[in-house]
């Protein structure tokens, strides 16, 4: 079974401008949650999305948006592009199994760097 | 989510037992704990989790006091691909998708 795929891996913007990040979950995963991971404040939590909603979300400003496709796959916008948003944005999904521990599995992630 | 406190980094001989411990002592009744570890560059990589009881599976061993308020992480074996950094969550069943990693342990296996 194929893992969680991201694309792109690597993406160089330039402050003001806006990014799309895509997350492709395992085969009949249907939460994704989203992940952002600097030096500096290690790794946090963005938002996840499940049957398409958002169902948590982390505390970032409202220029980092995301959605969710029928299919599960899921994508993360961030608009506006500060240096600050420079990071390892990584992608999870799990299964969702009522009353059970519901692993995640994580993509490779994909390097944003803004200059 | 209770906090915890994991050494910020520790080194192990290649084939001794790693023992990475964990405090999560305002942890509650209903909370779990969960250790995940991230090699470098890699996205994190789910161990184990547990409740109350010593859980054991292929990769490791997770130990719970019992008072719940420390946990051990055992690899029984250490190898150089465990070189990572080693991170203990504690959260309920409820939301657990929204995981707080924390600054994790970097565990370095010495050759």
């Amino acid at each position: 079974k194929a893992g969680v795929t991201q694309t792109p891996r690597y993406l160089i913007k330039t402050r003001g401008q806006q990014v799309t990040l895509s997350c492709s979950p395992i085969s009949g995963h249907r939460s994704v949650s989203w992940y952002q991971q600097t030096p500096g404040q290690g790794l946090q939590f963005l938002f996840e999305y499940f049957s398409e909603t958002q169902r948590n979300k982390g505390n970032f400003p409202g220029r980092f948006s995301g959605r969710q496709f029928s299919n599960s796959r899921s994508e993360m916008n961030v608009s506006t592009l500060e240096l600050g948003d420079s990071a390892l944005y990584l992608c999870a999904s799990s299964l969702e199994v009522a009353g059970a521990y519901n692993e995640q599995f994580f993509g490779p992630g994909t390097r944003l760097t803004v200059l | 989510d209770a906090k915890t406190t994991q050494p910020t980094s520790m080194d192990c001989a290649e084939g001794r037992a790693a023992n990475l411990p964990c405090n999560h002592s305002t942890i509650s009744g209903n909370e779990y704990v969960y250790w995940y570890r991230q090699i470098h560059s890699q996205g994190p990589q789910y161990i184990i989790h547990g409740l109350k009881n010593n859980e054991t599976n292929e990769m490791a061993s997770l130990i719970i006091t019992e008072d719940r308020k420390s946990s051990t992480l055992i690899l029984p074996h250490a190898t150089l691909r465990d070189t990572a950094v080693y991170y203990c969550i504690v959260r309920g069943y409820s939301g657990a998708n929204n995981l707080f990693f924390g600054t994790g342990t970097r565990l370095t296996v010495i050759p």
